[in-house]
């Protein structure tokens, strides 16, 4: 068990619609990392927060946004469902932020929330 | 940027036999090197973690993978497979920036 835990498990949506997806990371952890994995990929980098602010994003619509919280909860949020959107939804927690050229921290992960867009 | 290349999208070997999972990386720096593995339903869990300070490195439950520069290889290793290694396994690189994973390689254990 890495201690971070993510809700809801399963989560159905229609086409337009938009959905908030959560995320509680280790205690102690910063930063918080989101990651999108498509059926038979691997994940792709969605966005970090560190200390409450975007750390870096990856090549994702300003329609994917996030918060980071004091408590080190976190939350994933998408707007105007499409159904490419449907995938695994991974958050990962580490203790530092990344930092271009530096070494990377341990990032560990949650159990993910399924979406499915129809 | 950095990239990973995973040699074999799927892998079968019987119980008690070797097992082998290919990875090539590119990276213009030092990079950190990972093995992830994700079993049906859940999510990620850290296998093993290179970062510079011994080319060889062993991981959880036997597993152990050797950094090798001069191949740009990270292969992943472990002497004797057991049914609950049957899994996916991710391949994935960071020089302090976002992870990039490979597209993973499919590990089946036959009885």
């Amino acid at each position: 068990e890495t201690g971070v835990t993510q809700s809801p498990t399963h989560l159905i949506k229609t086409r337009g619609q938009q959905v908030t997806l959560r995320c509680s990371s280790q205690s102690g952890h910063n930063t918080v990392s989101w990651y999108q994995q498509a059926l038979g990929q691997g994940p792709q980098f969605i966005f970090q927060y560190y200390r409450e602010e975007e750390n870096g994003r990856g090549n994702f619509p300003p329609r994917f946004s996030g918060l980071q919280f004091p408590n080190y909860s976190s939350e994933l949020n998408v707007n105007a469902l499409e159904l490419d959107d449907s995938a695994l939804y991974l958050c990962a927690s580490s203790l530092g932020p990344l930092v271009a050229g530096g070494s990377t921290d341990t990032q560990y992960f949650g159990p993910g929330t399924r979406l499915t867009v129809l | 940027a950095q990239s990973v290349t995973q040699l074999d999208s799927h892998v079968s070997v019987s119980e008690g036999t070797p097992v082998l999972l290919r990875c090539n990386y590119s990276s213009s720096y030092s990079p950190s090197l990972f093995w992830y593995v994700q079993h049906p339903n859940k999510g990620l869990q850290l296998l093993l973690k290179y970062t510079s300070a011994a080319t060889l490195v062993k991981g959880i439950n036997g597993f152990e993978a050797e950094f090798k520069k001069s191949e740009t290889s990270f292969h992943l290793t472990k002497p004797s497979a057991h049914m609950s290694d049957a899994a996916e396994y991710f391949c994935v690189v960071s020089e302090g920036t976002p992870l990039v994973f490979g597209k993973g390689t499919r590990l089946s254990v036959i009885a």
